[in-house]
This record gives structure tokens, C-alpha cells and sequence, in this order.
């Protein structure tokens, strides 16, 4: 079964607005939470990660925030731009990845 | 630096065939995974590889296997292939097992099973 929970499964946002996705993970032996942004044709880049004893690390205009009570983690894209229409997967490890199903996110110009 | 390296792109086979896929990690990376990528399932683990020693296996048949070389260029292997075997197929490599080493992938090879 899904041991990463990804929602939404879509969004669209207009070019400068904000994207938020979330995650949840019941395994608390997951250790470090990375995040990867995937176009058609290509393979997941490390987008941004984060361990669990940071609450939030921003890079750039992508920003990860880390509730461990929760276990909950998104991603938060800020100035959303045309170029960042892509497939988004958190993910999480403990001795392997185990990803979420995906976020398509199309930006609008 | 190059990135992760997998060859071939593209591969049409038909079911009962065997097949073998191949990485190149980034130099210096010492392990090497491999994931599997469906409409259906998503991505799932497949195997780790690091010093030629198979350390992490997810949950396949035993039709999947692979290997790792002293250069630490990983192959796998499907045997006895099935119409379900179809997908894009990842490799990822890290430096080496710690906990919190980024993994970085290549852009898969495409089986296509007919």
C-alpha cells in the first residue's frame, strides 16, 4: 500500500500564484523527506529535501514545511511560473525511497 | 559532472523475452537503485546496490534481478517478460548508504512489452 499519502492529484494556479502540496506518512522510522520535480521524457530531479528535525527550509522559491506530531510535510511554490508545470513527488526514506503518487501542476500564464 | 546515465532509451520486447538494462552513476557515487514507474503503481523500489552486494530488495518476483560491478555500474535483469512488465525503469545513485544521501536519478529506460 501507499506508505506516502500525495494530494491533490492536480492543480492548476496562475503564473505568480502560490502551489501547495501535501503528504502524510504513517512510518516513523522515515528519516529524510526529499522532494522531486519530474517533466515528460525525464527522470525525478531533486527538487528540495528535508530531515525531521527541521520544521521548514526554503530554497529559492520552493519552501518545505515539516509538522513531525503530524507527520505531514508540504511543498510550497511561490511565484508560480509556466516553467514549473511539471509532475511533483514528495517522497520519504528509510532504507529506500517510497514516493507519493504525483501532483500534476500546470501553471497558467 | 555527468549525471546518471541509462541505457537504452527505448525497448520494444515481446512477452517471454529477457531483457537487461543499464546505469552509469554519477562518478564517485557508490550506490546504485533501481525503481520501476507505472501509470498504476507509481514509482516503486526495486533493489539497492552498493560495493557489488545487493543490500535492499523491494517487493518483485524473483524475475528481477541486477547487479553491480566493481566500477559501480549497475545492470538489471527481467526475465520471462510479462505485458505488466511494462514501464519506465529508473536508476538512481548515491554516495554511498548513509541515511540522507540525495539520490539522484537518470531518465529511465522505456520497456514497451508486446
Amino acid at each position: 500500500q501507499q506508505q506516502v499519502k500525495q494530494s491533490p492529484q492536480s492543480l492548476i494556479v496562475q503564473k505568480g500564484g502560490i502551489s501547495i502540496i501535501n503528504c502524510a506518512y504513517e512510518n516513523t522510522a522515515f528519516d529524510y523527506f526529499p522532494w522531486y520535480q519530474q517533466f515528460p521524457g525525464k527522470g525525478p530531479a531533486l527538487l528540495i529535501a528535508i530531515r525531521p528535525d527541521v520544521s521548514e527550509k526554503k530554497e529559492g522559491r520552493f519552501t518545505i514545511s515539516f509538522n513531525k506530531s503530524a507527520k505531514q510535510f508540504s511543498l510550497h511554490i511561490m511565484d508560480s511560473q509556466p516553467g514549473d508545470s511539471a509532475t511533483y513527488f514528495c517522497a520519504a526514506y528509510d532504507y529506500k525511497l517510497s514516493f507519493g503518487a504525483g501532483t500534476t501542476v500546470t501553471v497558467r500564464a | 559532472k555527468a549525471g546518471v546515465t541509462q541505457t537504452p532509451r527505448y525497448l520494444i520486447k515481446t512477452r517471454g523475452q529477457q531483457v537487461t538494462l543499464s546505469c552509469s552513476p554519477i562518478s564517485g557515487h557508490r550506490s546504485v537503485s533501481w525503481y520501476q514507474q507505472t501509470p498504476g503503481q507509481g514509482l516503486q523500489f526495486l533493489f539497492e546496490y552498493f560495493s557489488e552486494t545487493q543490500r535492499n530488495k523491494g517487493n518483485f518476483p524473483g524475475r528481477f534481478s541486477g547487479r553491480q560491478f566493481s566500477n559501480s555500474r549497475s545492470e538489471m535483469n527481467v526475465s520471462t517478460l510479462e505485458l505488466g512488465d511494462s514501464a519506465l525503469y529508473l536508476c538512481a545513485s548515491s554516495l554511498d548508504l548513509t541515511a540522507n544521501q540525495p539520490q539522484h536519478f537518470g531518465d529511465g529506460t522505456r520497456l514497451s512489452i508486446l
